[in-house]
């Protein structure tokens, strides 16, 4: 079955600490990964995406076959990164999301 | 910038009635979809379309239906409301179904009574 697991629901740090958020996917074929990123009363938006290999805001993610991962990483952290993200999987080609539980980042001054 | 709007920020309705949500994009996208987002289970998929008049149930269905007269227009509906269908709802788009990224709406938190 296809399927994300983010393992935290809650992850607080310290503003300038490094960052992991953990994202497991569950799928046979080629996935593709997002992250999205939901700031205090306003709209999930998309943070970034495997393929397209870059950093958005500090943050970058890899794709680990292996490992079937797709942590999303942060060397320093900012207060205002604090926010809920999800990591999300696209299987197929169907354009469907399949979503994970979700990770709150608190980042503490 | 891709434009999607959700009719109402807050609905309050009581047991039994029933309940239009809609929502608007800009952007001549194909792909529409209506999602429930609950603290602890995160965002799951009630029903989706990829065009009009075409609609696909998602994981979660039951007790709701869409419509999609319209390519810009995706309306959830709650049949008859009932207390487990208060919930945060978000409506998204996206281009097409070639991995494209999904635009979300602000949202519409719902209290059933």
């Amino acid at each position: 079955a296809q399927r994300v697991t983010q393992p935290e629901k809650l992850l607080s740090v310290f503003k300038g600490a490094p960052v992991e958020l953990k994202c497991n996917y569950s799928y046979s074929g080629s996935p593709e990964l997002f992250w999205y990123v939901q700031y205090s009363r306003q709209r999930l938006q998309l943070l970034l995406r495997h393929i397209s290999r870059e950093s958005i805001k500090g943050f970058t993610a890899d794709l680990n076959k292996g490992e079937t991962s797709f942590h999303l990483k942060k060397p320093f952290a900012q207060e205002e990164d604090s926010a809920m993200y999800y990591c999300a999987l696209d299987s197929g080609n169907t354009g469907k999301l399949i979503f994970g539980q979700g990770t709150t980042l608190q980042v503490k001054p | 910038d891709v434009k999607v709007t959700q009719s109402s920020r807050y609905l309050v309705k009581r047991t039994g009635e029933k309940v239009f949500l809609e929502c608007v994009q800009d952007m001549d996208h194909e792909n529409m979809f209506w999602y429930r987002q609950d603290p602890g289970l995160g965002l799951r998929l009630i029903y989706f379309s990829y065009d009009v008049k075409m609609k696909e149930k998602g994981d979660i269905p039951e007790g709701y239906s869409v419509s999609r007269e319209k390519k810009e227009r995706f309306s959830l509906i709650l049949e008859s409301a009932s207390t487990n269908q208060t919930s945060m709802y978000l409506c998204a788009s996206s281009i097409d179904r070639n991995n494209q990224p999904q635009h979300f709406g602000d949202g519409t938190r719902l209290s059933i009574l």
